[in-house]
């Protein structure tokens, strides 16, 4: 089957650590996304990538890094430099050309700082 | 500027009614679309409807029905005979071209309670 899958679920974190969330889709899909949730709130863009090699910054991209090797990988990374890392992290992926697809999303990883 | 506007934080609603979620966009491009997602208490982002700009029908899927007023930049929700698994946060969201590449902008999200 066709999907999106982010792992782990959750994922805990000591101060000053840097962790890796995964995200993995099997729909051939050019562009993916990260995206931060907070309790309560909209999703926030990260980064996100239309094709192999190349990606852009999305409204909260300090403290995060991202690499797109692969077409059906888009790992981000959490650095120590980013201060509140507590949220809930959601993958998509979508068919950059056709507009009116829509994204795809994976199960989401929920990251505590301990 | 807000792009996205979801005015309804939350909305308690009796089962079997219908019920209806507020969305205003603002965008300059004239091809543009509009989905709405539900993301229950588990967290998945669920695709319900989509509207695109030039579709001249108003969007259904199943109980969903998109109210789509484009003058007044309005795509409301519409969720007929809701039901207790409708409970989850909804979110507006709008695709757009930004530089080249497409964007999701999304709104706040509307937190909908069904009642029994």
């Amino acid at each position: 089957d066709g999907g999106i899958t982010q792992s782990p679920k959750y994922l805990f974190r000591k101060e000053g650590q840097n962790v890796t969330l995964s995200c993995e889709q099997n729909l051939n899909h050019d562009a993916m996304y990260w995206y931060r949730q907070d309790p309560g709130q909209g999703l926030r863009l990260i980064y996100y990538s239309q094709i192999v090699n190349d990606f852009q910054k999305g409204d909260i991209a300090e403290g995060y890094s991202v690499s797109r090797e692969k077409k059906e990988s888009f790992p981000l990374t959490v650095t120590s430099a980013q201060k509140n890392p507590t949220a809930f992290y959601l993958c998509a992926s979508s068919d950059r050309g056709v507009k009116n697809t829509e994204a795809f999303f994976g199960q989401g990883t929920r990251l505590t700082v301990v | 500027a807000q792009k996205i506007t979801q005015t309804q934080p939350g909305m308690f609603v009796q089962e079997k009614e219908a019920v209806t979620l507020d969305c205003t966009y603002d965008t300059s491009d004239p091809s543009y679309g509009l989905f709405w997602y539900k993301q229950p208490s588990s967290g998945e982002m669920i695709f319900l409807i989509y509207q695109g700009s030039y579709d001249q029908q108003n969007a259904t899927e199943g109980r969903y029905s998109l109210n789509f007023q484009k003058a007044r930049k309005s795509a409301n929700l519409v969720i007929s005979a809701s039901q207790l698994g409708d409970s989850a946060m909804y979110f507006c969201a709008m695709r757009e071209v930004m530089d080249s590449n497409y964007q999701l902008i999304w709104g706040a999200g509307t937190k909908l309670i069904i009642k029994p």
